[in-house]
């Protein structure tokens, strides 16, 4: 099992590119997230999935857009990236509820210049 | 709606000291709480959870955790830390009752030097 894998690893793009982040797993989990990182913040929920074609906003959804076509696949939109969104961005799923125990990728660190 | 607060930012600690990492929790109703570990350049992953039963909570690779719903807290412990443990420490909670979403503190960075 490969886990949680997020595409790309490293991405640099300029103010008002477009892009997207593609995460996967392969543990037939229902509830899929998206967090982003930043130093001195913790973990703070833009998306979230609790199954196959649904998704739902966190805590900080602006700017971003995310859709759940797959059970396995939840892809985060920037479509007109600002510096505000230089960040590390994080991919995890779980079985089922909140409570469940968390996965997480390994990350994408995006700059936007 | 609930909080965390992990009251230290940084931890610094010799190998093989004891070392405790302080999470308090704010919320209206009773909570699920959790602390996840960050290895550097890594995602996140579970050290230990809460849900019910017993307030002291024994996890992964040593640590433990006691809850103490008197002074909000969850505290995490180890007897003796290794340089390997130099890693961010996230502490994280839930509402149990009603639908809500997992809220992360801003992280303890423990630093182990030998």
């Amino acid at each position: 099992n490969a886990g949680v894998t997020q595409t790309p690893k490293f991405r640099v793009l300029k103010t008002g590119q477009s892009m997207t982040l593609l995460c996967a797993q392969d543990m037939n989990h229902e509830y899929m997230y998206w967090y982003r990182q930043d130093p001195g913040m913790g973990l703070r929920l833009i998306h979230y999935s609790v199954g196959e074609g649904t998704t739902a906003k966190g805590e900080v959804p602006d700017g971003y857009n995310v859709s759940r076509l797959k059970k396995q696949n939840f892809l985060l939109g920037l479509e007109s990236a600002a510096p505000s969104q230089t960040s590390v961005y994080f991919c995890a799923s779980s079985y089922s509820t909140w409570v469940e125990t968390q996965y997480f990728g390994p990350g994408t660190r995006l700059l936007v210049l | 709606a609930q909080s965390v607060t992990q009251l230290d930012s940084q931890v610094p600690v010799f190998e093989e000291a004891p070392v405790e990492l302080r999470c308090n929790y704010s919320s209206s109703v009773s909570v699920y709480l959790f602390w996840y570990v960050q290895y550097p350049n890594q995602g996140l992953q579970l050290l230990l959870k809460y849900l019910s039963g017993s307030t002291l909570v024994k996890g992964i690779n040593g640590f433990e955790a006691e809850f103490n719903k008197s002074q909000t807290s969850f505290h995490l412990r180890k007897p003796s830390v290794h340089i390997s443990d130099t890693a961010e420490y996230f502490c994280a909670v839930i509402p149990n009752s009603g639908y809500s979403t997992l809220t992360f503190g801003k992280g303890t960075m423990l630093l182990v030097s030998p």
